[in-house]
């Protein structure tokens, strides 16, 4: 069984530009979630979608958003890009998301710098 | 945004000992996990707990879910090398997941 696939590995953008980042989960998963993971902050939540609609919401400004497709692949963008978000973006996907055990499966991650 | 207290933060053990890390809440979770992160890779789940006074392992790996509900444990023991990494707890409440709240993290050094 093929587990979560994120792309791009890695990515080097400039200051206010944006980006978008891709996830496959798991198949059969319904649920997806997005962290970004920093040296200060550690891993932070930041959306889950599930069946094409945002579930939760975690603490970051309105120029990080997401979105779920039909076959549960999803995706985040993020606008206007700041030094401060250079991170690893982690998705992980779930059977239920919310509604089920909280087992979740990362992937590898996708290495943003922002220069 | 909210994190759970995780201690220690780092560990240098020799090969064969037995390691011991925590995590404690401010607020009652609905489910504990244990993750284990490589360089270069996502965190991988080790173990999921689910009652409070649960106890559950996975091989060397030994976990509780607190009684209280807001902590939990996790013993590895006899440890090898292929065990260096960073350990991450992480909790979730009732219905919320898909949000996990995690701890910093303790990092694991073993000396063969």
């Amino acid at each position: 069984k093929a587990g979560v696939t994120q792309t791009p590995r890695y990515l080097i953008k400039t200051r206010g530009q944006q980006v978008t980042l891709s996830c496959s989960p798991i198949s059969g998963h319904r649920s997806v979630s997005w962290y970004q993971q920093t040296p200060g902050q550690g891993l932070q939540f930041l959306f889950e979608y599930f069946s094409e609609t945002q579930r939760n919401k975690g603490n970051f400004p309105g120029r990080f958003s997401g979105r779920q497709f039909s076959n549960s692949r999803s995706e985040m963008n993020v606008s206007t890009l700041e030094l401060g978000d250079s991170a690893l973006y982690l998705c992980a996907s779930s059977l239920e998301g919310g509604l089920g055990t909280g087992e979740l499966f990362f992937g590898e991650g996708s290495r943003l710098t922002v220069l | 945004g909210q994190q759970l207290n995780q201690s220690p933060q780092s560990m240098f053990i020799q090969e064969g000992e037995d390691v011991s890390m925590n995590c404690t809440s401010s607020s009652i979770f609905n489910t504990w996990l244990w993750y284990k992160q490589d360089p270069g890779e996502g965190p991988v789940l080790l173990i999921a707990l689910y009652k409070a006074g649960e106890l559950t392992s996975n091989g060397r790996l030994t976990a509780q879910f607190g009684i209280t509900r807001k902590d939990s444990f996790l013993n590895i023991s006899a440890s090898i090398p292929s065990d260096v990494g960073i350990y991450f707890c992480a909790g979730s409440h009732y219905n919320q997941g898909g949000k996990l709240i995690f701890g910093q993290g303790t990092e694991l050094s073993v000396k063969p």
